[in-house]
């Protein structure tokens, strides 16, 4: 019940085309579901959150679309780059001092 | 501002040895966690410390031990090194709960055991 399925475990898209990365979760106490973006070599980094009481978050070129019913979240992003390429977690939290993270994607767009 | 500073970037142990690995923190932040990266596996929890004197078992802390002395410093001790415990291993720290905000990471202590 802890945990957070992520898939595909890897995506290839063409530079301009639509990256689209889901997950899955079962505890329904979640109540903070972030992405973090990881580099080669470097450590994770906050991309953006959304929280149960929103459907849809957006910044820039990344969206997180949640759907509650279907214990669902997924994150877009739009008009994938070549620095977009990277690995790619989502995670969840409830109100306790633990994140559990989904088992990544890597990202790789081609110009 | 240096952030979440990790030492050693990379060591190879032989089974059985024992070491430490540092982690700093200058954000004055109250929670500092240790995870663990391995391929296909994601981000696994090993300890967490919600401030100076208080730690917590994450996930999988069998094989590991930690302190937290001070707020700045979260040193993680392998005792008796396995190759199960060959990993990338990753120190963060929240201002509060990570329910609230960022987590911050480490750029990451690469372990081999041999």
């Amino acid at each position: 019940q802890q945990q957070v399925k992520q898939s595909p475990q890897s995506l290839i898209v063409q530079k301009g085309g639509i990256s689209i990365i889901n997950c899955a979760y079962e505890n329904t106490a979640f109540d903070y579901f972030p992405w973090y973006q990881q580099f080669p070599g470097k450590g994770p980094a906050l991309l953006i959150a959304i929280r149960p009481d929103v459907s849809e978050k957006k910044e820039g070129r990344f969206t997180i679309s949640f759907n509650k019913s279907a214990k669902q979240f997924s994150l877009h992003i739009m008009d994938s780059q070549p620095g977009d390429s990277a690995t790619y977690f989502c995670a969840a939290s409830r109100d306790t001092d633990k994140l559990i993270f989904g088992t990544g994607t890597r990202l790789q767009v081609f110009p | 501002n240096a952030g979440v500073t990790q030492t050693p970037k990379f060591r190879i142990l032989k089974i059985g040895q024992s070491m430490t690995l540092q982690c700093t923190q200058d954000m004055n932040h109250n929670y500092m966690y240790w995870y663990r990266q391995d391929p296909g596996m994601g981000l696994k929890l090993i300890y967490y410390s919600v401030g100076a004197g208080i730690t917590d078992k994450g996930e999988v802390p069998n094989g590991y031990n930690v302190s937290r002395s001070t707020t700045e410093d979260f040193p993680l001790r392998l005792e008796l090194a396995a190759p199960s415990q060959t990993s990338v291993y990753f120190c963060a720290s929240s201002y509060g709960r990570v329910n609230t905000g960022e987590l911050f990471f480490g750029e990451g202590s690469r372990l081999t055991v041999l």
